[in-house]
Protein backbone atom coordinates (compact mmCIF):
# COMPACT_ATOMS: atom_id res chain seq x y z
CA UNK A 1 0.00 0.00 0.00
CA UNK A 2 1.44 3.32 -1.28
CA UNK A 3 1.92 6.15 1.09
CA UNK A 4 1.72 10.01 -0.07
CA UNK A 5 3.79 10.65 -2.51
CA UNK A 6 5.61 14.40 -3.45
CA UNK A 7 7.24 15.22 -6.47
CA UNK A 8 9.89 16.30 -7.29
CA UNK A 9 11.85 16.06 -4.17
CA UNK A 10 14.16 18.64 -5.20
CA UNK A 11 13.79 22.19 -6.93
CA UNK A 12 15.81 25.32 -7.23
CA UNK A 13 13.94 28.30 -8.81
CA UNK A 14 15.19 31.62 -8.83
CA UNK A 15 13.20 34.84 -7.77
CA UNK A 16 10.03 35.65 -9.63
CA UNK A 17 9.71 32.45 -11.36
CA UNK A 18 6.62 30.06 -10.79
CA UNK A 19 6.73 26.59 -9.39
CA UNK A 20 4.54 23.63 -9.04
CA UNK A 21 4.61 21.06 -6.64
CA UNK A 22 2.57 17.50 -6.91
CA UNK A 23 1.07 14.64 -4.30
CA UNK A 24 -0.29 11.47 -4.61
CA UNK A 25 -2.29 11.41 -1.50
CA UNK A 26 -2.39 7.54 0.44
CA UNK A 27 -4.36 4.97 -1.36
CA UNK A 28 -8.45 5.51 -0.06
CA UNK A 29 -7.64 9.46 0.73
CA UNK A 30 -9.88 12.30 -0.15
CA UNK A 31 -8.21 14.92 1.70
CA UNK A 32 -5.10 16.71 1.24
CA UNK A 33 -3.52 19.26 2.87
CA UNK A 34 -0.35 21.24 2.02
CA UNK A 35 2.10 22.64 4.77
CA UNK A 36 5.25 24.84 4.04
CA UNK A 37 8.18 24.02 7.12
CA UNK A 38 11.01 26.88 6.77
CA UNK A 39 14.22 25.30 8.41
CA UNK A 40 14.56 24.98 12.26
CA UNK A 41 10.72 25.49 12.72
CA UNK A 42 7.34 23.78 12.52
CA UNK A 43 4.99 23.17 9.37
CA UNK A 44 2.40 25.73 9.11
CA UNK A 45 -0.70 24.97 7.23
CA UNK A 46 -1.40 26.42 3.77
CA UNK A 47 -4.60 25.13 2.82
CA UNK A 48 -7.14 21.79 2.37
CA UNK A 49 -8.31 20.62 -0.33
CA UNK A 50 -11.50 17.89 -0.67
CA UNK A 51 -14.10 17.53 -3.35
CA UNK A 52 -11.77 19.61 -5.35
CA UNK A 53 -11.96 22.44 -3.56
CA UNK A 54 -9.97 24.96 -1.45
CA UNK A 55 -11.88 24.35 1.80
CA UNK A 56 -9.66 25.83 4.86
CA UNK A 57 -6.30 28.17 3.69
CA UNK A 58 -3.71 29.84 6.37
CA UNK A 59 -2.27 32.82 6.56
CA UNK A 60 -0.62 32.54 2.95
CA UNK A 61 -0.90 34.86 0.00
CA UNK A 62 -2.64 34.69 -3.34
CA UNK A 63 0.57 33.71 -5.19
CA UNK A 64 -0.14 30.41 -3.65
CA UNK A 65 -2.84 28.81 -5.27
CA UNK A 66 -3.87 24.82 -5.71
CA UNK A 67 -6.02 22.14 -7.25
CA UNK A 68 -7.32 18.85 -6.36
CA UNK A 69 -7.85 16.30 -9.58
CA UNK A 70 -10.63 13.66 -9.65
CA UNK A 71 -8.19 10.73 -8.56
CA UNK A 72 -7.53 13.19 -5.65
CA UNK A 73 -3.95 14.25 -6.12
CA UNK A 74 -3.18 17.72 -5.66
CA UNK A 75 -1.23 20.24 -6.72
CA UNK A 76 0.28 23.25 -5.28
CA UNK A 77 1.28 26.49 -7.17
CA UNK A 78 3.64 29.12 -6.05
CA UNK A 79 3.44 32.41 -8.64
CA UNK A 80 6.43 35.26 -8.43
CA UNK A 81 8.49 33.32 -5.79
CA UNK A 82 10.24 34.88 -3.13
CA UNK A 83 13.95 34.22 -1.35
CA UNK A 84 11.49 33.28 1.50
CA UNK A 85 9.22 30.62 -0.21
CA UNK A 86 12.21 28.63 0.15
CA UNK A 87 11.05 25.77 2.45
CA UNK A 88 10.15 22.12 2.74
CA UNK A 89 7.06 21.80 1.47
CA UNK A 90 4.80 18.79 2.93
CA UNK A 91 1.32 17.18 1.77
CA UNK A 92 -0.47 15.03 4.02
CA UNK A 93 -4.02 13.09 3.21
CA UNK A 94 -6.47 12.06 5.04
CA UNK A 95 -9.43 9.17 5.09
CA UNK A 96 -11.87 12.04 4.76
CA UNK A 97 -12.44 15.64 6.11
CA UNK A 98 -13.69 14.21 9.33
CA UNK A 99 -10.89 12.03 10.41
CA UNK A 100 -8.36 13.53 12.51
CA UNK A 101 -5.20 11.48 11.45
CA UNK A 102 -2.70 13.09 8.74
CA UNK A 103 -0.04 11.21 6.66
CA UNK A 104 2.72 13.21 5.40
CA UNK A 105 4.76 12.80 2.42
CA UNK A 106 8.51 12.89 2.42
CA UNK A 107 8.38 16.45 1.16
CA UNK A 108 9.75 18.76 -1.98
CA UNK A 109 12.97 20.92 -0.83
CA UNK A 110 12.68 24.27 -2.89
CA UNK A 111 15.11 26.70 -2.97
CA UNK A 112 14.73 30.24 -4.09
CA UNK A 113 17.93 31.63 -5.23
CA UNK B 1 1.46 31.75 13.47
CA UNK B 2 2.71 28.62 15.64
CA UNK B 3 0.09 27.89 18.45
CA UNK B 4 2.45 25.46 20.04
CA UNK B 5 5.91 26.12 21.83
CA UNK B 6 7.69 23.07 22.75
CA UNK B 7 10.09 22.84 25.44
CA UNK B 8 12.98 22.09 25.72
CA UNK B 9 14.20 22.82 21.99
CA UNK B 10 16.80 20.31 22.25
CA UNK B 11 17.33 17.57 24.48
CA UNK B 12 20.49 15.45 24.48
CA UNK B 13 20.24 11.48 26.26
CA UNK B 14 22.14 8.35 26.69
CA UNK B 15 20.56 5.30 25.36
CA UNK B 16 18.27 3.36 28.05
CA UNK B 17 17.56 6.62 29.29
CA UNK B 18 13.48 8.35 29.27
CA UNK B 19 12.88 11.39 27.15
CA UNK B 20 10.82 14.04 28.02
CA UNK B 21 9.12 16.83 25.52
CA UNK B 22 6.77 19.37 26.66
CA UNK B 23 4.03 21.24 24.27
CA UNK B 24 1.69 23.80 25.14
CA UNK B 25 -0.77 25.85 23.64
CA UNK B 26 -2.78 28.52 23.39
CA UNK B 27 -6.60 27.97 22.00
CA UNK B 28 -9.57 25.08 22.80
CA UNK B 29 -8.83 22.13 20.85
CA UNK B 30 -10.82 19.23 19.62
CA UNK B 31 -7.15 16.84 19.23
CA UNK B 32 -3.30 16.93 19.79
CA UNK B 33 -1.13 14.67 17.65
CA UNK B 34 2.36 13.91 18.18
CA UNK B 35 5.04 13.43 15.01
CA UNK B 36 8.18 12.85 14.38
CA UNK B 37 10.70 14.21 11.87
CA UNK B 38 13.83 12.57 10.65
CA UNK B 39 16.55 14.88 9.50
CA UNK B 40 13.97 16.90 7.70
CA UNK B 41 12.05 15.09 5.53
CA UNK B 42 8.33 13.44 5.80
CA UNK B 43 6.81 13.60 9.51
CA UNK B 44 5.33 10.18 11.30
CA UNK B 45 2.31 10.28 13.10
CA UNK B 46 3.03 8.75 16.54
CA UNK B 47 0.10 9.29 18.77
CA UNK B 48 -3.53 11.46 19.11
CA UNK B 49 -5.23 12.16 22.42
CA UNK B 50 -8.92 13.90 21.82
CA UNK B 51 -9.62 16.72 24.17
CA UNK B 52 -12.03 14.58 26.71
CA UNK B 53 -8.42 11.80 27.02
CA UNK B 54 -5.90 12.65 29.63
CA UNK B 55 -3.44 9.73 29.20
CA UNK B 56 -2.63 7.23 26.30
CA UNK B 57 0.09 5.12 25.37
CA UNK B 58 1.35 3.18 22.26
CA UNK B 59 4.61 0.77 22.85
CA UNK B 60 7.45 2.92 24.53
CA UNK B 61 5.20 6.43 23.90
CA UNK B 62 2.91 8.08 26.58
CA UNK B 63 0.99 11.10 26.19
CA UNK B 64 -0.70 13.10 28.87
CA UNK B 65 -3.17 16.21 28.23
CA UNK B 66 -4.16 18.80 30.43
CA UNK B 67 -6.84 20.86 28.86
CA UNK B 68 -7.10 22.90 31.99
CA UNK B 69 -3.65 24.40 31.41
CA UNK B 70 -3.54 23.90 27.61
CA UNK B 71 -0.36 21.65 27.88
CA UNK B 72 0.62 18.42 26.80
CA UNK B 73 3.64 15.91 27.17
CA UNK B 74 4.79 13.22 25.53
CA UNK B 75 7.05 10.47 26.93
CA UNK B 76 9.70 8.06 25.05
CA UNK B 77 10.61 5.21 27.97
CA UNK B 78 13.83 3.62 26.74
CA UNK B 79 15.43 5.82 24.32
CA UNK B 80 17.00 4.43 21.61
CA UNK B 81 19.70 5.49 18.88
CA UNK B 82 17.11 5.61 16.47
CA UNK B 83 14.46 7.72 18.37
CA UNK B 84 16.71 10.79 17.51
CA UNK B 85 14.75 13.02 15.56
CA UNK B 86 12.84 16.08 15.48
CA UNK B 87 9.17 15.84 17.57
CA UNK B 88 6.46 18.16 16.71
CA UNK B 89 3.70 19.00 18.70
CA UNK B 90 0.33 19.54 16.47
CA UNK B 91 -3.29 20.97 17.78
CA UNK B 92 -6.43 20.71 15.83
CA UNK B 93 -8.26 23.70 17.15
CA UNK B 94 -11.94 23.76 18.16
CA UNK B 95 -12.66 26.71 15.87
CA UNK B 96 -11.41 25.32 12.46
CA UNK B 97 -13.51 22.30 10.43
CA UNK B 98 -11.18 20.47 11.37
CA UNK B 99 -7.75 18.86 9.25
CA UNK B 100 -6.18 22.21 9.99
CA UNK B 101 -2.78 21.12 12.03
CA UNK B 102 -0.78 24.30 13.86
CA UNK B 103 1.94 22.95 14.72
CA UNK B 104 4.93 23.90 17.66
CA UNK B 105 8.25 24.40 16.63
CA UNK B 106 9.82 20.94 17.64
CA UNK B 107 11.99 19.51 20.11
CA UNK B 108 15.68 17.93 18.78
CA UNK B 109 16.39 14.92 20.97
CA UNK B 110 19.47 13.26 20.02
CA UNK B 111 20.02 9.87 21.81
CA UNK B 112 23.55 8.64 21.94
CA UNK B 113 24.83 5.22 21.89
Amino acid sequence: DAGVTQSPTHLIKTRGQQVTLRCSPKSGHDTVSWYQQALGQGPQFIFQYYEEEERQRGNFPDRFSGHQFPNYSSELNVNALLLGDSALYLCASSLDRFTDTQYFGPGTRLTVL
Amino acid sequence: SQQGEEDPQALSIQEGENATMNCSYKTSINNLQWYRQNSGRGLVHLILIRSNEREKHSGRLRVTLDTSKKSSSLLITASRAADTASYFCATDAIYNQGGKLIFGQGTELSVKP
